[in-house]
């Protein structure tokens, strides 16, 4: 089946610092991809949509400026949390769809521990 | 908003006993996926229905999709410590980019 490589599967930080996370389809082309943020014992809630070649679209109440995609290729999106903070912390997973079908498949997710 | 109702939150049963989740909303999806989580781990796609009624069986977990496509269920029959995980229904809209709207999540822990 598809594979999609996310890493690194954790990562802790200072305060102010930056953190990229990179999500790779490693099979097949994803045309889109998807960033969500996990709280413990919670479901996955959707923070944007990265779509190849283009900006990415945000939900409501995330920050652009704060969680930077990039969607370069059709195999790599990256989410970069700037200035991280302790509230940053939390499980970062990605997902990638390839072109034609609604499954979706699922990066292995990255702890971000923010001190 | 669109939601996706899945109940219980939380499941705690003995090994042997059989279980159901399910997953509601008043919203129509072209197909409705069901994973499993382990702590630390990305979701695991489990299956996928896509017709209205239809029935999918994967060893001992047996899902359903509506006849309206609204809803869903997924049955375990004799649950085993090997089973416990979170339990996540995920809704596909069509015109969605193929962004999937997600339950909750069931937080089962079978113990032996």
């Amino acid at each position: 089946g598809a594979v999609v490589s996310q890493h690194p599967s954790r990562v802790i930080c200072k305060s102010g610092t930056s953190v990229k996370i990179e999500c790779r389809s490693l099979d097949f082309q994803a045309t889109t991809m998807f960033w969500y943020r996990q709280f413990p014992k919670q479901s996955l809630m959707l923070m944007a949509t990265s779509n190849e070649g283009s900006k990415a679209t945000y939900e409501q109440g995330v920050e652009k400026d704060k969680f930077l995609i990039n969607h370069a290729s059709l195999t790599l999106s990256t989410l970069t949390v700037t200035s991280a903070h302790p509230e940053d912390s939390s499980f970062y997973i990605c997902s990638a769809r390839g072109q034609t079908d609604e499954k979706l498949f699922f990066g292995s997710g990255t702890q971000l521990s923010v001190l | 908003t669109q939601l996706l109702e899945q109940s219980p939150q939380f499941l705690s049963i003995q090994e042997g006993e059989n279980l159901t989740v399910y997953c509601n909303s008043s919203s129509v999806f072209s197909s409705l996926q069901w994973y499993r989580q382990e702590p630390g781990e990305g979701p695991v796609l489990l299956v996928t229905v896509v017709t209205g009624g239809e029935v999918k069986k994967l060893k001992r977990l047996t899902f359903q999709f509506g006849d309206a496509r609204k809803d869903s269920s997924l049955h375990i029959t004799a649950a085993q410590p090997g089973d416990t995980g979170l339990y996540l229904c995920a809704g596909a809209q069509r015109g969605s980019q193929g962004n999937l709207i997600f339950g909750k999540g069931t937080k089962l822990s079978v113990k032996p």
